[in-house]
């Protein structure tokens, strides 16, 4: 079966501008956690999704939000861009929210100009 | 609070030798552990996990890890390294609350001929 999809691959925005990136998760699988990743903080989380709802959330100015649709597809979004928010942006997927293995996407790059 | 350890920020081993990477974590109960593998502009790849019962667990590609409790590390270990190994190595405690990982800040590993 298809693996987990994010969508765009790569992306290039300037500084101020809003970005909006795209998780479908493994089919039947409803929770997805988003992760940023940067080489000199390394793999941050930022949020998780189950059942369209936000159970928890990592610290990480309110400039970036999520959200999840009814078909367990999360959206991910980052407003008034800054230079450091230039990183990989990793999504996971994962049966439950209690299940342990967690499946990852290739990720979008973003960079801030 | 929850935290993982990779001592090691990069390894060079010979192909066909033998491969130890660290990893140490602090956490208030028995965690849950995982190795993942990153492979240049590519998510994350579950190698193994543990959750509980044999200390000695396998994962694919021919890695194995064992959990010491006593030393609150999970090491990752493969017997002869391959070239395709090269990559970067990630462990991680979670899922804390729901899918939420804590990642160390990786080992990036290179194979010479």
């Amino acid at each position: 079966k298809a693996g987990v999809t994010q969508t765009p691959r790569y992306l290039i925005k300037t500084r101020g501008q809003q970005v909006t990136l795209s998780c479908s998760p493994i089919s039947g699988h409803r929770s997805v956690s988003w992760y940023q990743q940067t080489p000199g903080q390394g793999l941050q989380f930022l949020f998780e999704y189950f059942s369209e709802t936000q159970r928890n959330k990592g610290n990480f100015p309110g400039r970036f939000s999520g959200r999840q649709f009814s078909n367990s597809r999360s959206e991910m979004n980052v407003s008034t861009l800054e230079l450091g928010d230039s990183a990989l942006y990793l999504c996971a997927s994962s049966l439950t929210q209690t299940n342990t293995e967690a499946f990852f996407g290739q990720g979008t790059r973003l960079t801030v100009v | 609070a929850q935290s993982v350890t990779q001592p090691d920020i990069h390894i060079t081993v010979s192909e066909g030798a033998s491969l130890e990477l660290r990893c140490n974590y602090s956490y208030g109960a028995t965690p849950y552990l995982f190795w993942y593998v990153q492979s240049p502009g590519q998510g994350l790849q579950l190698l193994l996990k543990y959750f509980s019962g044999d200390t000695l667990v396998q994962g694919i590609k021919g890695f194995e890890a064992e959990f010491k409790r006593s030393q609150s590390s999970f090491n990752l270990r493969k017997p002869s390294v391959h070239w395709s190994d090269a990559a970067e190595y990630f462990c991680a405690v979670g899922p804390i609350t729901g899918n939420q990982f804590y990642f160390g800040t990786g080992t990036s590993l290179t194979v010479i001929p």
